[in-house]
């Protein structure tokens, strides 16, 4: 099993500022990585796949970059309605997920 | 509209089981992989089981591997769950998911239900 893990557990940034997010793979995964986007009391919302690919709808204030076992989600200038926990997943081999970022309003 | 509709959740008792629904419309249901992600209370997410869009490969997380069967009917565009040797530690909201690209099984998942709360406790 590819073992994800996340950094921070939680980011407190303010309006406007940029965020940055990490994730890391227990094993290359190439590109086969994509970022969620949860909030509370609704189902996930994919952000990125393919590592840097922005979903249908997504803003282009959120990137995606890294390969192999590497990889960031940044917000360039964080909204109000950005404020939610985001999971990485890795889809290489059968999916994991990692435990997730909260990012919080400062 | 592209959509997932989950049923099936419950309370149920442990060592008992459970069917687990999911209805898509607004695709192609036949040409896409489908998955079972959960999320405990509070918690993050789980995936749990993923099948092929032919049913010719399926898996499943350790965590649930000879207790649960995933299942789909590509004529009634539904996939299923069936969980059986229920434990608590298996409460949670059951979430079917769609995978992204076209008959790809390893996938990022595009479209997710609203879920299916199961709860496993005497």
């Amino acid at each position: 099993e590819i073992v994800m893990t996340q950094s921070p557990a939680t980011l407190s940034v303010s309006p406007g500022k940029r965020a940055t997010l990490s994730c890391r793979a227990s094993q290359s995964v190439s590109s086969n990585l994509a970022w969620y986007q949860q909030k509370p009391g609704q189902a996930p919302r994919l952000v990125i796949y393919g590592a840097s690919t922005r979903a249908t709808g997504i803003p282009a204030r959120f990137s995606g970059s890294g390969s192999g076992t590497e990889f960031t989600l940044t917000i360039s200038s964080l909204q109000s309605e950005d404020f939610a926990v985001y999971y990485c997943q890795q889809y290489n081999k059968w999916p994991t997920f990692g435990p997730g970022t909260k990012v919080d309003i400062k | 509209e592209v959509q997932l509709v989950e049923s099936g959740g419950g309370l149920v008792q442990p060592g008992r089981s459970l069917r687990l629904s999911c209805v898509a419309s607004g695709f192609t249901f036949d040409d896409y992989a489908m998955h079972w992600v959960r999320q405990a209370p509070g918690k993050g997410l789980e995936w749990v089981s993923g099948i092929s869009w032919n049913s010719g490969s399926r898996d499943y997380a350790d965590s649930v591997k000879g207790r649960f069967t995933i299942s789909r009917e590509n004529a009634k565009k539904s996939l299923y769950l069936q969980m059986n040797s229920l434990r608590p530690e298996d409460t949670a909201l059951y979430y079917c998911a769609k995978s992204l690209q076209w008959l790809v099984v390893n996938d990022a998942f595009d479209i997710w239900g609203q879920g299916t709360m199961v709860t496993v406790s005497s």
